[in-house]
């Protein structure tokens, strides 16, 4: 399995601008994560998806960042318009999540670095 | 509220020492799951162990244990003869909602540094 995939690894843009972040989850998987990971703030949870459904979308910061999961294998993360503070390291992550013991670890892809200048 | 407690920001070590990474927590879940991750100066997240609150038997994998404790809500990592590409940050992490999928709450990460 190539694993979970990320695009772009790495983006710099012009505040202001829009930043589009790609997730494609392991294939089988069901659930779907955002993190973030900055150097005040550590790995936060942004927004999960099951089943293409968003469940929990309490970490994501700010009515700018939006997510969107259109099928069982992409989701994308948008931050409109950008800023420096939204500076950081995004990672997705995938697993199955069956409730309860039938859940499997989150295996994470290799993270967006976003620099926002 | 969930929490994952690293206190050990960062250690340095020779090689062939061996190392314990302190991992504490906090949850009021009585059924939850533990994870470590390692993050290699390349930057991904990899998966290390996974471990249920109802199993507190300690795991072992070549250079690798881990020691899960209740009572002291501890899960702490030990790195035996550890080696150079051992060096990398180390994150804790708890699972809150098993409803859906292993929603993480991560500690701040060990930086471990490994000299040869």
């Amino acid at each position: 399995d190539a694993g979970v995939i990320q695009s772009p690894r790495h983006e710099v843009t012009e505040m202001g601008q829009e930043v589009t972040l790609r997730c494609k989850p392991i294939s089988g998987h069901n659930s779907l994560f955002w993190y973030r990971q900055t150097m005040m703030r550590g790995l936060e949870l942004l927004i999960y998806f099951n089943n293409n459904v968003p469940i929990d979308d309490s970490g994501m910061p700010e009515d700018r960042f939006s997510a969107k999961m259109p099928n069982a294998s992409f989701s994308t993360l948008k931050i409109q318009p950008s800023e420096p503070r939204d500076s950081a390291v995004y990672f997705c992550a995938s697993s199955l999540g069956l409730g309860g013991a039938g859940n499997t670890e989150a295996f994470f892809g290799q993270g967006t670095r976003l620099t926002v200048v | 509220a969930q929490k994952v407690t690293q206190a050990q920001t960062e250690i340095s070590v020779v090689e062939k020492e061996d190392v314990t990474l302190d991992c504490v927590y906090e949850t009021r879940d009585t059924t939850y799951y533990l994870f470590w991750y390692k993050q290699p100066p390349s930057g991904e997240l990899v998966f290390l162990i996974r471990r249920n609150s109802f199993d507190e038997q300690n795991e072992i994998s070549g250079r690798y244990s881990w020691n899960f404790q209740k009572s002291t809500s501890s899960f702490n990592f030990t790195i035996t003869a550890s080696q150079v590409v051992d060096s990398a940050v180390y994150f804790c992490a708890l699972s809150e909602g098993l409803e859906y999928g292993n929603k993480l709450v991560f500690g701040a990460g060990t930086i471990l540094r490994v000299k040869s």
